[in-house]
């Protein structure tokens, strides 16, 4: 499987905007970019994903390079309530006998300060 | 709707102890996973299941079994507990496969705390 590369950590101010990036240099051509957050003392949990083109959800926004070798997970205003550790994975697409796995690595921790 | 729903939540045993952790969702989800943690790493996957009486190994499988009798359960179980099995277990399920959006959403429950001794 590709991997993933994330800064181990990240600070952010209340109501300012952040960008989690993600490196993904080996990506495939029909891997998904899928990013989901753990809240302290809960398990993960979906926030987006994308494939080439920027998308846009309630939660937040993923802008992916052209290339697709990065992406960015941008919080548009954060909270406290997001202070998380935010996971980007890339998702095969299943082939033969299927892939439903995800496999996650250690992830980016964020704080936000109020 | 209680989606993904561990028990126990916490629980303690003593080396060579076994002991059964149950992930039930209500979601009628086809997919279902086992994933472990421990401190300052990420998840990794156990054993997994792609549908009612199908089980595979995940990246950690030894020391742990599991079983997928009904479509809502997937049972974790230990045979013979040890330290290294100290950890926060997540139970996940998922549709599967979206072709159409190429998302594959899990649903994780709120986690397992095995402590070992």
């Amino acid at each position: 499987d590709a991997k993933t590369t994330q800064p181990n950590s990240m600070e952010s101010n209340e109501e300012e905007p952040v960008h989690l990036p993600c490196n993904h240099s080996t990506i495939s051509g029909t891997d998904y970019i899928h990013w989901y957050r753990q809240l302290p003392s809960q398990g993960p949990e979906y926030v987006i994903h994308g494939l080439t083109s920027n998308v846009n959800n309630r939660m937040a926004s993923l802008a992916i390079a052209e290339d697709r070798k990065s992406s960015t997970l941008i919080l548009h205003r954060a909270t406290l309530r997001d202070a998380a550790v935010y996971y980007c994975i890339l998702r095969p697409a299943p082939s033969g006998g299927s892939n439903y796995k995800l496999t996650f690595g250690k992830g980016t921790l964020l704080t936000v300060n109020p | 709707n209680a989606g993904v729903t561990q028990t126990p939540k916490f629980r303690v045993l003593k080396t060579g102890q076994s002991m059964t952790l149950l992930c039930a969702q209500d979601m009628n989800h086809e997919y279902m996973y086992w994933y472990r943690q421990d401190p300052g790493m990420g998840l990794r996957l156990i054993h997994y299941s792609v549908g009612e009486g199908t089980t595979a190994k995940g990246e950690v499988p030894d020391g742990y079994n599991v079983s997928r009798l009904k479509k809502q359960n997937f049972l974790l179980g230990l045979e013979s507990a040890a330290p290294s099995q100290t950890s926060v277990y997540f139970c996940a399920s998922s549709v599967g496969w979206d072709s159409y959006s190429g998302a594959n959403v899990l649903t994780f429950g709120a986690g397992s705390r095995l402590t070992v001794l």
